[in-house]
């Protein structure tokens, strides 16, 4: 069964660091997403991606975020100058459309900011 | 998007079914409801969705109302890996597909 991976599992960064998550979506699916989850908190939408560009994105998706798909495969987050609160579980995921076909998701990135 | 009502927790006996309520009375005739289900840490995982008629796959079942201002979610045998926070969702049908999660339920599956 397709699925979406993420690399690496967990990253450890020195606060102020720039970290880039790496994420494979399954492979004919057009949208692609990043969502974050501090711990012991919700899930929270970060951005949505389609068509080469961002459609959409949340409040927390500020300048120190950015995403990228290199190229026909892979769809990463950069994060720049990391801090103390951006130590959560990152996960990626991808649907073939927009709002009424399913989302599936990676495993997940801890990144843990000391 | 419509927000959803849960309730926080539930417990079900292992080999029962279990019935997992939401209410989203604020839904509109173009949101669908979506059920995903988030094991420890684990990434969210996929479990049905639906409009307006009833919806079954192999994992559950997925009862909407008439008036669709509430649905269930039915796990027809649950066993101890269904223990998990189970999230109600409703999405706009063509927007950009981001899922608002809630503090869902959680599910304790018990022998």
């Amino acid at each position: 069964e397709p699925e979406v991976t993420q690399t690496p599992s967990h990253q450890v960064t020195q606060m102020g660091q720039e970290v880039i998550l790496r994420c494979v979506p399954i492979s004919n699916h057009l949208y692609f997403y990043w969502y974050r989850q501090i711990l012991g908190q919700k899930v929270e939408f970060l951005v949505s991606f389609y068509n080469n560009e961002i459609s959409e994105k949340s409040e927390i998706f500020d300048d120190q975020f950015s995403v990228e798909r290199p190229d026909g495969s892979n769809f990463t987050l950069k994060i720049r100058s990391t801090k103390l609160e951006d130590s959560a579980m990152y996960f990626c995921a991808s649907s073939e459309a927009g709002g009424n076909t399913e989302a599936f998701f990676g495993q997940g990135t801890r990144l843990t900011v000391v | 998007d419509a927000k959803t009502t849960q309730p926080p927790s539930m417990d079900c006996a292992e080999g029962r079914a279990a019935n997992l309520p939401c209410n989203h009375s604020t839904i509109s005739g173009n949101e669908y409801v979506y059920w995903y289900r988030q094991i420890h840490s684990q990434g969210p995982q996929y479990i049905i969705h639906g409009l307006k008629n009833n919806e079954t796959n192999e994992m559950a079942s997925l009862i909407i109302t008439e008036d669709r201002k509430s649905s269930t979610l039915i796990l027809p045998h649950a066993t101890l890996r269904d223990t998990a926070v189970y999230y109600c969702i409703v999405r706009v049908a063509g927007n950009t597909g981001k899922l608002i999660f809630g503090q869902g339920t959680t599910l304790q599956v018990k022998p």
